[in-house]
């Protein structure tokens, strides 16, 4: 079973819809979990953190997270066409500092 | 955020021979992180890179195909030694601080054995 799990897609949205990607994950003692953003040829860039249950929210990024059902997810609302990229979930497992990246899921918004 | 400045961003190199990646961060960081991302693919954890001590490498990699320098709490480097074209992909450094803060990844190298 990989550590971290994700649909690699494409998900494709149209201009305007909201975006939600998944990510599950097999250490139930991790406590930090993040969303990267990778357009193709650059490296990850971060988006967002969270190590909390419940919802966080920075602009039009809405982060997930429910450790009991070992699930993360992040909504994108009004997503633009400039958000197409592949999104990265990691994981810190506990106890360590590296992170485990899922395999990224590829979101292409529709204009 | 820190930043990281990662070198060279490219390179092309001939089969059996070596390339040392340096990654330099702005302010002190306690871990850093080397990666290899194989096109189309995740990001794979290479090793981690501590300072005063030896790197820790993850399964799968060695140090003696994959030596890591950690000399300062501000700068790193990698060498991928005796090259093969399997070799060929982009390497990323990473830096981060404390548990419970975010990672910041260099710009990448992209590496081409022939």
């Amino acid at each position: 079973q990989k550590e971290v799990e994700q649909n690699s897609g494409p998900l494709s949205v149209p201009e305007g819809a909201i975006a939600s990607l998944n990510c599950t994950y097999s250490d139930r003692g991790s406590q930090s979990f993040f969303w990267y953003r990778q357009y193709s040829g650059k490296s990850p860039e971060l988006i967002m953190s969270i190590y909390s249950n419940g919802d966080k929210e920075d602009g039009r990024f809405t982060a997930q997270l429910n450790k009991a059902s070992q699930y993360v997810s992040l909504l994108i609302r009004d997503s633009q066409p400039s958000d197409s990229a592949t999104y990265l979930c990691a994981v810190s497992p506990s106890g360590t500092y590296k992170y485990i990246f899922g395999t990224g899921t590829r979101l292409k918004v529709l204009a | 955020s820190a930043v990281i400045s990662q070198k060279p961003s490219r390179d092309i190199c001939q089969r059996g021979t070596s390339l040392t990646i340096q990654c330099q961060v702005d302010s002190q960081v306690t871990m850093m992180f080397w990666y290899r991302q194989q096109p189309g693919q995740s990001l794979t954890l290479i090793a981690t890179a501590n300072q005063g001590s030896e790197a820790t490498y993850e399964s799968g990699f060695v140090i003696d195909k994959f030596p890591i320098s950690r000399p300062n709490l501000t700068f790193s480097t990698l060498t991928v030694s005796n090259m093969s074209p399997e070799d060929s992909s982009i390497y990323l450094c990473s830096a981060r601080d404390q548990l419970n803060t975010e990672a910041f990844f260099g710009q990448g190298t992209r590496l081409t054995v022939v």
